[in-house]
């Protein structure tokens, strides 16, 4: 089965700090496809960055950048330089490859930045 | 609309009453999705509608969850005889591809709020 772990529920930084959003999945699927989601206080979820599982290559995207390690099973989210409106309510995310699979989500990390 | 819309946006009822959440995907969309949002929870996967093929009901947490997909396109979630701890946000997402194994991404409307009292 499926399962998406953030063990950072809630992390407060001040602004221009980096901080990095840890995510740790397990899968039985050898193809597998791993989101990240940000979810602004408004409460729309806005997509981020979809990764598959044979794309270890880290991706860098503005500030944020993507640290895929398959070796521990990890998907994490860097922020640099964070902002104010960095503000939300970040989630990791994992889809096996089986068409019509749901996505499973993880808690979330709430992310606060103070100026 | 250009987006995920969802009514109502906030709903409170009281415990034994039935409700119904409605959403309505982005046209053209043929994968819809409904999640569960609980306070300091992540999302809950309930159901998911893939084109004419049998919705995957797995998530559903009891028999008191319904749902259903007309004509492909707008869908309704049920929930009969409410309980307290059905109070959450209920979130809808459409996609337009089969899974996510191909674009994969879901778009989301910005929910439905229970209060189940």
């Amino acid at each position: 089965a499926q399962k998406v772990t953030q063990a950072q529920t809630e992390i407060s930084v001040v602004e221009k700090e980096d901080v990095t959003l840890d995510c740790v999945y397990e899968t039985r699927d050898t193809t597998y496809y791993l989101f990240w989601y940000k979810q602004p206080p408004s409460g729309e979820l806005v997509f981020l960055i979809r990764r598959n599982s044979f794309d270890e290559q880290n991706e860098i995207s503005g500030r944020y950048s993507w640290n895929f390690q398959k070796s521990t099973s990890s998907f994490n989210f860097t922020i640099t330089a964070s902002q104010v409106v960095d503000s939300a309510v970040y989630f990791c995310a994992l889809s096996e490859a089986q068409a019509g699979t749901a996505l499973i989500f993880g808690k979330g990390t709430t992310l606060s930045v103070s100026s | 609309g250009a987006g995920v819309s969802q009514s109502p946006s906030n709903k409170v009822t009281e415990k034994g009453k039935d409700v119904e959440l409605r959403c309505d995907p982005i046209s053209g969309h043929t994968a819809l999705y409904w999640y569960r949002q609980s306070l300091g929870q992540g999302l809950e996967f309930l159901i998911y509608f893939q084109g004419n093929s049998a919705p995957d009901k797995s998530g559903l947490p009891s028999d008191r969850f319904s749902a259903e997909r007309t004509g492909g396109s707008v869908s309704t979630l049920t929930i009969q005889r409410t309980q307290q701890e059905d109070s959450a946000v209920y979130l809808c997402a459409s996609s337009s591809s089969p899974g996510t194994s191909t674009t994969g991404e879901l778009f989301f409307g910005e929910g439905s709020r229970l209060t189940v009292l």
